[in-house]
């Protein structure tokens, strides 16, 4: 059974960057079947894909966050990453990693979801 | 803003048959056959309902459907019952530029 788990600070400041990791379990981020996603959920809101990464270090973004987020792979650790800088109180959401698959198109696993608050 | 248009609410008795709209353009919904449902129940993950438009993944009851009539989607499900009072979301591909978009959302009520 595939299994993603994210961890990182709940707390963030203004201004600092937020760096979240994604553990993958059950499945080899090197089975080239797959892109390794994050995806936000703002506060009631709706879901916000930012961006994800091929296991040979492709990574593929939000234009709108684009110039913010990066996200970076370790196949030896079998984990992904992801790093927001800049953040505001805006980037206070529920931070999801998801696999998708790259054909049929669909993300069908996902993390539990970490909540990160972007205050001082 | 999100990219893809969906009712913010829709509702229906046990055991009626309810349809979500999903609206997108000629970019995303329209241009591909890439059309993902997900259901989100209070403090969850995501789970994947349909893929590829109409496409169940093994265990998702037959109950719920897909379908994409030019620039919009929909779901339905069929036969309601009060577990499927939850958020759905749909998503697509939206070709090299923007790559994945998703729906607002849409809460289901089962009354």
């Amino acid at each position: 059974q595939v299994q993603l788990q994210e961890s990182g600070p709940g707390l963030v400041k203004p201004s600092q960057t937020l760096s979240l990791t994604c553990a993958v379990s059950g499945d080899s981020i090197s089975d080239g079947a797959y892109y390794w996603s994050w995806i936000r959920q703002h506060p009631g809101k709706g879901l916000e894909w930012m961006g994800y990464i091929y296991y040979t270090g492709s990574a593929y973004y939000n234009p709108s966050l684009k110039s913010r987020v990066t996200i970076s792979v370790d196949t030896s650790k079998n984990q992904f990453s992801l790093t927001l800088s800049s953040v505001t109180a805006a980037d206070t959401a529920v931070y999801y990693c998801a696999r998708k698959v790259a054909a049929p198109s669909k993300f069908d696993y996902w993390g539990q979801g970490t909540l990160v608050t972007v205050s001082s | 803003q999100s990219a893809l248009t969906q009712p913010p609410s829709a509702s229906g008795s046990p055991g009626q048959s309810v349809t979500i709209s999903c609206t997108g353009t000629s970019g995303d919904v329209g241009g591909y056959h890439y059309v993902s449902w997900y259901q989100q129940h209070p403090g969850k993950a995501p789970k994947l309902m349909i893929y590829e438009v109409t496409k169940r993944p093994s265990g998702v009851p037959d109950r719920f459907s897909g379908s994409k009539s030019g620039n919009t989607a929909s779901l339905t499900v069929s036969g309601l019952q009060a577990e499927d009072e939850a958020d759905y979301y749909c998503s697509s591909y939206a070709g090299s530029i923007n790559f994945e978009v998703f729906g607002g959302g849409t809460k289901l009520t089962v009354l």
